[in-house]
């Protein structure tokens, strides 16, 4: 089983429309959680941290739930400039920072 | 915001050679960089630590000798893929840790003929 489990995708989603989708993890004792956005052919950026208590920048919503071992990601009034692949990162309980990337979930917004 | 830049971009070569890529922490110091490696539609796969002043951590199934990793200083890590084939065709791409995340550099892709 992988450490870090996404859909692939592709989400195809209107303009303007919500698109969410989720990430689950195996290891329980991860500690910090990420979403990286990777648009084609070029390095992933930091989207946003996970915390806790869930958390949003703009019109993006994290949310994290130990419990299930999966986080989301939320895109409300999407953007055509919102078309990327979204990476799901995990942090290990390690001092070291070895982050655990899924293999991204892809969305598409059409005009 | 912390920029970590990665040279050079794209590198097409023949089978056999060697290839060197720099990654470097243009406003900080990095004591640690990492060294990733990802195929089309899959995740970044860590292929080794890069510790400053010491030798890099590789991740199993990673050959340390095929892939020379030196941090010489805290603002500069290379990857050298020695005698290249087409199965080492990827992208490449490091990242430094910056507090509680990691910044990646711009990524090389690397293209063996």
């Amino acid at each position: 089983r992988k450490e870090v489990e996404q859909d692939p995708g592709p989400f195809n989603v209107p303009e303007g429309a919500t698109v969410a989708f989720n990430c689950t993890y195996s290891n329980s004792a991860s500690q910090s959680f990420f979403w990286y956005r990777q648009d084609c052919r070029k390095e992933p950026k930091l989207l946003m941290s996970v915390y806790s208590s869930g958390n949003e920048d703009g019109r993006f919503t994290a949310q994290l739930n130990r419990a299930s071992q999966y986080i989301s990601l939320l895109i409300r009034d999407s953007k055509l400039s919102d078309s990327a692949t979204y990476l799901c990162v995990v942090n290990g309980p390690d001092s070291w920072g070895k982050f655990q990337f899924g293999a991204g979930t892809q969305v598409v917004v059409t005009p | 915001g912390a920029v970590v830049s990665q040279h050079p971009s794209w590198v097409i070569c023949k089978s056999g050679t060697s290839v060197k890529i720099e990654c470097r922490s243009l406003d900080f110091q990095a004591t640690t960089m990492f060294w990733y490696r990802q195929f089309p539609k899959q995740s970044l796969m860590l292929m080794a630590t890069s510790n400053e002043g010491s030798k890099a951590t590789y991740e199993q199934g990673v050959e340390k000798d095929k892939f020379l990793i030196n941090h010489a200083s805290l603002t500069l890590s290379t990857l050298t893929v020695t005698s290249a084939h087409p199965e080492d065709s990827s992208f490449y791409i490091c990242s430094a840790r910056v507090s509680q995340t990691q910044h990646f550099g711009d990524g090389t892709r690397l293209s063996i003929l």
